[in-house]
């Protein structure tokens, strides 16, 4: 198995709600990422997680929580968001950890509108 | 701070004909840049990848890429182009801070003409 898989692949949400986006890897990689990319911009990190920690969290508002269950397994919560969160939230994974030279896999996203 | 620019919003080429992507970047110390692309409503696939060594780094699908540390760029080229290579490319960046923290680049449309 040699993908990322992101769940759900469409989300439209109220302010109000309170939702959560999934990614899984089993490749037995040890990091993984979080990127949002906004419409014909490109994408920018948001959190990682390495062997399950949470590594980098690029000053992302409260309103968006990521949890690493286990290795395989990233969520990212999401409550109270803003019209302006609507993008495509992008999960990655790499093999060997965060390394600058390590290579990512990176899932087909979740588009995700708020009204 | 790193960057990456792409100059170019879009290429276009016609089928069969060499194809070129231009990356400038800026970076303290070494850079490790890397090539991706993005169809439509997919994630970003890796295409090659540049540590250390050889200039020239190939990689997937016939696509090479190369390092030129005195013009600070790392250009995308393909000798010959397939209309199954239109897609969006993004260049990225990341210096030896110890951490895999990619800057993309603002990314470029490729348009193969048949």
């Amino acid at each position: 198995d040699t993908e990322v898989t992101q769940t759900p692949k469409h989300l439209v949400m109220g302010m109000t709600n309170k939702k959560s986006l999934k990614c899984e890897q089993h490749m037995g990689h040890r990091a993984m990422y979080w990127y949002k990319q906004k419409a014909k911009k490109p994408p920018e990190l948001m959190f990682v997680y390495s062997y399950e920690k949470l590594s980098i969290n690029e000053s992302v508002p409260s309103r968006f929580s990521p949890e690493c269950p286990n290795s395989s397994l990233l969520n990212l919560h999401l409550h109270a968001l803003q019209p302006e969160d609507s993008a495509l939230y992008l999960c990655a994974s790499s093999q060997g950890g965060v390394a600058p030279n390590e290579k990512l896999f990176f899932g087909s996203g979740t588009q995700l509108s708020v009204l | 701070a790193q960057s990456v620019a792409q100059p170019e919003d879009q290429v276009n080429v016609a089928e069969g004909n060499p194809l070129t992507v231009k990356c400038t970047y800026s970076v303290s110390g070494n850079p490790y840049l890397f090539w991706y692309v993005q169809y439509p409503n997919r994630g970003l696939q890796f295409l090659l990848k540049y540590i250390t060594g050889d200039n020239l780094v190939k990689g997937s699908y016939g696509f090479e890429a190369e390092f030129n540390k005195s013009q600070t760029s790392f250009h995308l080229k393909k000798p010959s182009a397939l209309v199954s290579d239109s897609a969006l490319y993004f260049c990225a960046v990341t210096g030896n801070t110890g951490f895999q923290k990619l800057v993309f680049g603002t990314g470029t449309r490729l348009l193969v003409s048949p």
